[in-house]
């Protein structure tokens, strides 16, 4: 059974860096065509992919967040790690880590989520 | 990076109804395979299909997903009461992963 769980401060200061886990079971981190994402969502509505990693350690990060996001993972541990820098009250939000599987014929999808961890920015 | 647009914003049907909802890329995309998701309140997002009409394994066949360059569709063919909910689209490109922003079913 494949499970997700993020890990992390509930609240954080302003400017202050986030950083979230993500710890995974019912797969490995190094399997050919996986990988995990992030994905935030502000106010129960919009769903806002922030970064992913995948099996041989390629990542990509979304663009206008690019300078402050960065993802990694230790596959010792079944851990990816996201961290976020200068945090605002606009970066608050549930923040999930997602499994991301991908083929030629079914292009690049999230099939297995976490059940998120709410971050709330806020002095 | 490619935007989506989903229509409507919200529909409003009755159980046994048909559903028809919409997802476009702004500009043109080189992929033609497009994963939807459910979403109800405090969940996680259920993969439905992906692959542009592949069904996510324990999905029923009342659901079913169509399109090509750029213009797709999920279609419920008749609404259960535990389909009320948020549907959202998700493309990948040039390693860039973005969602639409959601359509609501509700009665």
């Amino acid at each position: 059974q494949v499970t997700l769980k993020e890990s992390g401060p509930a609240l954080v200061k302003p400017t202050q860096t986030l950083t979230l886990t993500c710890t995974v079971s019912g797969f490995s981190l190094s399997d050919a065509k996986t990988g995990v994402s992030w994905i935030r969502q502000s106010s129960g509505r919009d769903l806002e992919w922030l970064a992913h990693i995948f099996w041989n350690d390629e990542k990509s990060y979304k663009t206008s967040l690019k300078t402050r996001l960065t993802v990694s993972k230790d596959t010792s541990k079944s851990q990816v790690v996201l961290s976020m820098t200068n945090m605002g009250p606009a970066d608050t939000a549930t923040y999930s880590c997602a499994r991301v599987r991908f083929s030629g014929s079914s292009g690049f999808y999230f099939d297995s989520w976490g059940q998120g961890t709410l971050v709330t920015v806020s002095s | 990076e490619i935007v989506l647009t989903q229509s409507p914003g919200t529909l409003s049907l009755s159980p046994g109804e048909r559903a028809t909802l919409s997802c476009r890329a702004r500009q043109s995309v080189k992929s033609n395979l497009l994963a939807w998701y459910q979403q109800k309140p405090g969940q996680a997002p259920r993969l439905l299909i992906y692959g542009t009409s592949i069904r996510a394994a324990g999905i029923p066949s009342r659901f079913s997903g169509s399109g090509s360059r750029g213009d797709f569709t999920l279609t419920i063919s008749r609404l259960e009461p535990e389909d009320f909910a948020v549907y959202y689209c998700q493309l990948y490109a040039s390693s860039y992963f973005t969602f639409g922003p959601g359509t609501k079913v509700d009665i």
